[in-house]
């Protein structure tokens, strides 16, 4: 099956600096990357994603790269700020009644 | 707000005892996961359920059992509590059959089991 690794498991930043958290998959025919950002006391909640037939997707601060040779997506966060500060998740599919596999998370800590 | 119900949000019992989670999919929204995280951990899927029907099993144990109803909501049955169990358990929904290809995945808040 498929094997999502995310690396790192924590970020530290300061405000205004970028984020990138990174996650590698197993599974080449899985074709749908979604991201997902949980705060304390919340359930994770899609902040962006992308289909294996596009490189790159930004919407504001918020970019993921794919790379489909390397079989390894990233999500990128600039001009970070306080709010960022949640633990965020990868995941992969390739669709119809596959279960996307997660990432472990990444605790990343915006510092103001 | 993801449309995502989920109660009770905090359930706090003993080993050995019984308890049921409780979720309301998004309106429109067929497929229903359920999650389970403990502490440090990632999101470990339990099973689906699309239209009343079982789809997939994941991590499940013998002692849970799930089940959706004729209007789409699902339970979550927890037996024989041991501490272990102790976690947050997460439903979520999806328009269709299988995430990946089509929707994501839309999550609740979570139910916290506290097993003492």
């Amino acid at each position: 099956g498929e094997n999502v690794e995310q690396h790192p498991s924590t970020l530290s930043v300061q405000e205004g600096d970028s984020a990138v958290i990174k996650c590698t998959y197993s599974d080449s025919a899985s074709n749908y990357f979604p991201w997902y950002k949980q705060e304390l006391g919340k359930g994770p909640q899609l902040i962006i994603d992308i289909r294996s037939n596009v490189g790159e997707k930004k919407d504001q601060r918020i970019a993921v790269t794919l790379n489909k040779t390397a079989k390894h997506f990233s999500l990128h966060i600039t001009e970070t700020q306080p709010e960022d500060s949640a633990v965020y998740f990868c995941a992969a599919s390739r669709g119809g009644s596959y279960i996307p596999t997660f990432g472990r998370g990444t605790s990343l800590i915006v510092h103001p | 707000d993801s449309g995502v119900t989920q109660t009770p949000k905090h359930l706090i019992t003993a080993t050995g005892q019984r308890v049921t989670l409780r979720c309301s999919p998004r309106s429109g929204d067929l497929s229903v996961y359920w999650y389970q995280q403990s502490l440090d951990q990632g999101l470990q899927f339990l099973i689906q359920y699309y239209n009343g029907e079982e789809r997939a099993k994941g991590n499940i144990l013998e002692r849970f059992s799930a089940q959706q109803f004729p209007d789409l909501h699902s339970e979550l049955n927890l037996s024989s509590l041991e501490l272990g169990d102790s976690a947050l358990y997460f439903c979520a929904s999806s328009v269709d059959l299988g995430a990946g290809g089509s929707s994501p995945l839309h999550f609740g808040n979570g139910t916290r089991l506290t097993v003492t």
